[in-house]
């Protein structure tokens, strides 16, 4: 089946820093991602839609100066983390739907733990 | 807006036990509707879906029918393994609404010998 991975898989670091987090797919092409935030015991929360070409479409409440997605090409989005701070220490997934003649699938990464000191 | 429901877990059987997860939606339009497992250290896989009422998702001894009446797409397996300790999320995507999904909280399956 389709592979979507992210890199990294977790990641530490200071507050006011900013972290990049990829997520790609593997053997398909994407002009499509999406990024998800999970907390602890909480459902997965739909952050953005990521557009190969185009910017990005932010869910409501979520802060698109903070969260900077760039969809650089059809199996690359980057999720960059600006100035982050503990409370954006959280788990982050992103998935990407496959275009099949029948329908679509999506396809997970195995996610970026996030902790901010 | 839309939203799912899910038991909250975690869900501890014995192996060959018969398995219930319970997941209702709200939904404004005529949703399809998803379960996806997540194995430890791994993405989230689709396990099995429906996308319109009275149908029967299956897959791996899992099944779940779309109830439009009861709003409900409950998860079912008549024998669990070991092998399916995981967390499952019960999810909907609205037509037209662009591939986005709606995730319950997750349940977490642990079976035991």
């Amino acid at each position: 089946g389709a592979v979507v991975s992210q890199h990294p898989s977790w990641v530490i670091c200071k507050s006011g820093t900013s972290v990049k987090i990829e997520c790609r797919s593997l053997d398909f092409q994407a002009t499509t991602m999406f990024w998800y935030r999970q907390f602890p015991k909480q459902s997965l929360m739909l952050m953005a839609t990521s557009n190969e070409g185009s910017k990005a479409t932010y869910e409501q409440g979520v802060e698109k100066d903070k969260f900077l997605i760039n969809h650089a090409s059809l199996t690359l989005s980057t999720l960059t983390v600006t100035s982050a701070h503990p409370e954006d220490s959280s788990f982050y997934i992103c998935s990407a739907p496959r275009t099949g003649r029948l329908n679509n699938e999506q396809f997970f990464g195995p996610g970026t733990r996030l902790t901010v000191l | 807006g839309d939203s799912v429901t899910q038991m909250e877990g975690p869900v501890t059987l014995s192996e060959e036990a018969f398995l219930t997860i319970n997941c209702t939606y709200t939904a404004t339009g005529y949703p399809s509707l998803f379960w996806y497992v997540q194995y430890p250290g791994e993405g989230l896989q689709l396990l099995l879906k429906a996308t319109k009422a009275d149908d029967k998702g299956s897959n791996k001894g899992f099944e779940a029918t779309y109830r439009k009446e009861t709003t409900s797409f409950h998860l079912e397996k008549g024998s669990v393994q070991v092998s399916d300790s995981a967390v499952y999320f019960c999810a909907l995507s609205e037509p037209g609404g662009g591939n986005k999904l709606t995730f319950g909280t997750g349940t977490q399956l642990k079976v035991e010998l």
